[in-house]
């Protein structure tokens, strides 16, 4: 069975510190690994990525996906409190609709 | 432009009303998707409809009833609701492709309606 596990489930830090979240996928069939990230609403999309160590970077944010041992981490450097939301991980199944989606992790910026 | 919209922002109805939620998106993508969301947990796929056509029915109760009227307009007809059913609905849409393609898709979301029956 597809899966995606996502850690740690949360996490609280100060503002200027730097973030590493986890995002572990056993698939069949992989297309793609999506990053969201969701405040009070939907989820804003972050990176696409599909092949191996290629980093994708926007900001302070960055991302790299290990199609080998099957994760792929979201950097976030130099934190805002308005970093302050749910990030979620989803992968693209094989039929290249339905996302299999990690469970989240919620982060805390504190000022 | 990456924006997808929805209507209404907050609904309440009764457990015996009809309503219905509105998405829409002018990005010229011909997949929208209607997904329902519980507090602390992921979003979870309820439709899929691929160039007008209802492609995935994640078996869905019937007192739901998607409806795509043209590739821009996706609606969500709500009909003898249970509390339970109380949830954030999201649309989302993607380019999608044509079956044989094997191009990773991106599903862009709207900002849900935040559903409450009583």
């Amino acid at each position: 069975e597809d899966k995606v596990v996502q850690s740690p489930l949360s996490l609280v830090v100060h503002e200027g510190d730097t973030v590493t979240l986890n995002c572990s996928y056993e698939v069949t069939n992989f297309r793609s690994l999506l990053w969201y990230k969701q405040e009070k609403k939907a989820p804003t999309f972050l990176f696409m990525l599909t092949s191996s160590g290629i980093e994708k970077k926007s900001g302070r944010l960055s991302s790299i996906l290990d199609k080998k041992e099957l994760f792929s981490i979201l950097n976030i450097t130099a934190t805002q409190t308005g970093d302050s939301a749910v990030y979620l991980c989803a992968f693209n199944a094989g039929n290249n609709r339905k996302l299999i989606w990690g469970l989240g992790t919620s982060l805390a910026v504190n000022p | 432009d990456t924006e997808v919209t929805q209507t209404p922002k907050h609904l309440v109805m009764g457990m015996t009303n009809k309503k219905s939620l509105k998405c829409e998106q002018h990005m010229g993508h011909r997949a929208m998707y209607w997904y329902k969301q519980k507090a602390k947990k992921p979003p979870e796929l309820m439709f899929v409809y691929s160039y007008e056509k209802l492609s995935i029915n994640e078996s869905v109760p019937s007192r739901f009833s998607p409806e795509c009227p043209n590739s821009s307009l996706l609606n969500l007809h709500l009909h003898a609701l249970q509390p339970e059913d109380s949830a954030l609905y999201l649309c989302a849409s993607s380019q999608d492709f044509t079956s044989g393609r094997k191009l990773p898709d991106t599903q862009y979301f709207g900002p849900g309606t935040r559903l409450t029956v009583l």
